[in-house]
């Protein structure tokens, strides 16, 4: 059973066209993320939810736009995308007691290869 | 401001030699948690161990250990007797509410184990 499952695995599409990644959990964690790996491998941060509440907003252009429907679910919509979209996204999540508990690393999921043309 | 910083962007060593990768950190919090992840060249990030500021206990678990010291702000990784499967980037990350509970990666560090 995939703990953290994201669909699709690539994703190949033109300029200007809107997509959508999904993401699924099982772990029965509160938190999950959003994470955009460029071309020489650094992570940044784009969002983060806590039971369906977003807590994390990273300066993103507002082209993208998460969505969280349960706290098993956090999707990624963009719109009309850019050649400087095209990267790998990971979904995480996590299960974080908050502040003054205790705070686990993240489970990723497998990514999602994103090519604009 | 929140930081992690890997100095180390590439290490190649060859099968069986011991490696050491670096990770220095920056936070204001006193409260903060400290990761180390694996990405092998398939590409998924592997979560390989957490350490809370309040333990400073190093750990070991089978060919990998790890460092921790706050007195110079490190959370070194060191791979023993390394192996061709451990090529792959590893990255640092910092997490700490006095920064909204974000987790910060380092740049990473690619190691190349040669046969």
């Amino acid at each position: 059973d995939t703990a953290v499952s994201q669909t699709p695995k690539y994703l190949v599409t033109q300029m200007g066209n809107d997509k959508s990644i999904k993401c699924e959990q099982n772990l029965g964690h509160d938190t999950m993320y959003w994470y955009k790996q460029d071309s020489k491998k650094f992570l940044k941060i784009m969002f983060s939810y806590n039971n369906k509440e977003l807590i994390i907003n990273e300066t993103v252009p507002n082209r993208f736009s998460p969505k969280s429907p349960d706290k098993a679910h956090l999707n990624l919509h963009i719109n009309s995308l850019e050649l400087g979209d095209s990267a790998v996204y990971f979904c995480a999540s996590s299960q974080d007691l908050g502040q003054g508990g205790t705070n686990y690393g993240y489970t990723f999921g497998s990514g999602t290869r994103l090519t604009v043309v | 401001a929140q930081k992690v910083t890997q100095a180390q962007t590439e290490i190649s060593v060859v099968e069986k030699e011991d490696v050491t990768l670096d990770c220095v950190y920056e936070t204001r919090d006193t409260t903060y948690y400290l990761f180390w992840y694996k990405q092998p060249p398939s590409g998924e990030l592997v979560f390989l161990i957490r350490r809370n500021s309040f333990d400073e206990q190093n750990e070991i678990s089978g060919r990998y250990s790890w460092n921790f010291q706050k007195s110079t702000s490190s959370f070194n990784f060191t791979i023993t007797a390394s192996q061709v499967v451990d090529s792959a980037v590893y990255f640092c990350a910092l997490k700490s509410w006095a920064n909204a509970g974000k987790s910060t990666f380092g740049d990473g560090t690619t190691l190349t184990v040669k046969p």
